[in-house]
């Protein structure tokens, strides 16, 4: 069975510091990665994702994130963080071949600070 | 772009009470999933759904819940007796094998 651990539920930044979201999966086959990112009383929004191509995945808003097989890592970093990143962000691991479901963590909010 | 869309937005709903939840997935994507957030924890898989059955379920997933593809465009997720803490959002997604899920808004699901 897969699962996915976010370090630090909550994590505050200043305007234009850099963001570092930790995500640690746990997969037994190949897994497919996604970070996504909910901002207050709205739907799940795809920020990134990793099937197996390139390691470094470029998503929207600035945000990027690097697959490291040896630390079972998917975190999610941006340069320089905007008042507007304030959310809730996901992290959430699928099985290649089992059918995409999702397996989420347990989020982390994001607070900027002016 | 092409979205998922749910309705209602929000539900109050007495306890003991059934309440059909609804989505419209994107027209051209086979799979379709329930997904719930209760209030300040993880977003949880309900079930998933492929070629008009069940394809896998979790353990939140009682008899007290069931899914249906009535008219091969909407997708519901029906609660029969409602309890307390069925309370949370719920979030239908849907998507091309091995593609990215597209999630809707979500439908806040409040039981008083």
């Amino acid at each position: 069975a897969q699962s996915v651990t976010q370090l630090g539920s909550h994590v505050s930044v200043s305007e234009g510091a850099l963001v570092l979201l930790r995500c640690n999966y746990s997969s037994s086959v190949p897994p497919y990665l996604f970070w996504y990112v909910q901002y207050p009383n709205q739907g799940l929004q795809l920020l990134l994702k990793y099937t197996s191509a390139a390691t470094l995945v470029k998503g929207i808003n600035g945000f990027e994130a690097e697959f490291k097989k040896s630390e079972t890592s998917f975190h999610l970093t941006k340069p320089s963080a905007h008042m507007s990143d304030a959310a809730e962000y996901f992290c959430a691991v699928s099985l290649v071949g089992a059918g995409n479901m999702l397996t989420f963590g347990g989020g982390t909010r994001l607070m900027v600070k002016p | 772009e092409p979205e998922v869309t749910q309705t209602p937005s929000h539900q109050v709903t007495q306890m003991g009470q059934e309440v059909i939840l609804r989505c419209v997935p994107i027209s051209n994507h086979l799979y379709f999933y329930w997904y719930r957030q209760i209030l300040g924890q993880k977003v949880e898989f309900l079930v998933s759904f492929y070629n008009n059955e069940i394809s896998e379920k979790s353990e939140i997933f009682d008899d007290q819940f069931s899914v249906e593809r009535p008219d091969g465009s909407n997708f519901t997720l029906k609660i029969r007796s409602t309890k307390l803490e069925d309370s949370a959002m719920y979030f239908c997604a849907s998507f091309v094998q091995n593609t990215e899920a597209f999630f809707g808004q979500g439908t806040r699901l409040t039981v008083v």
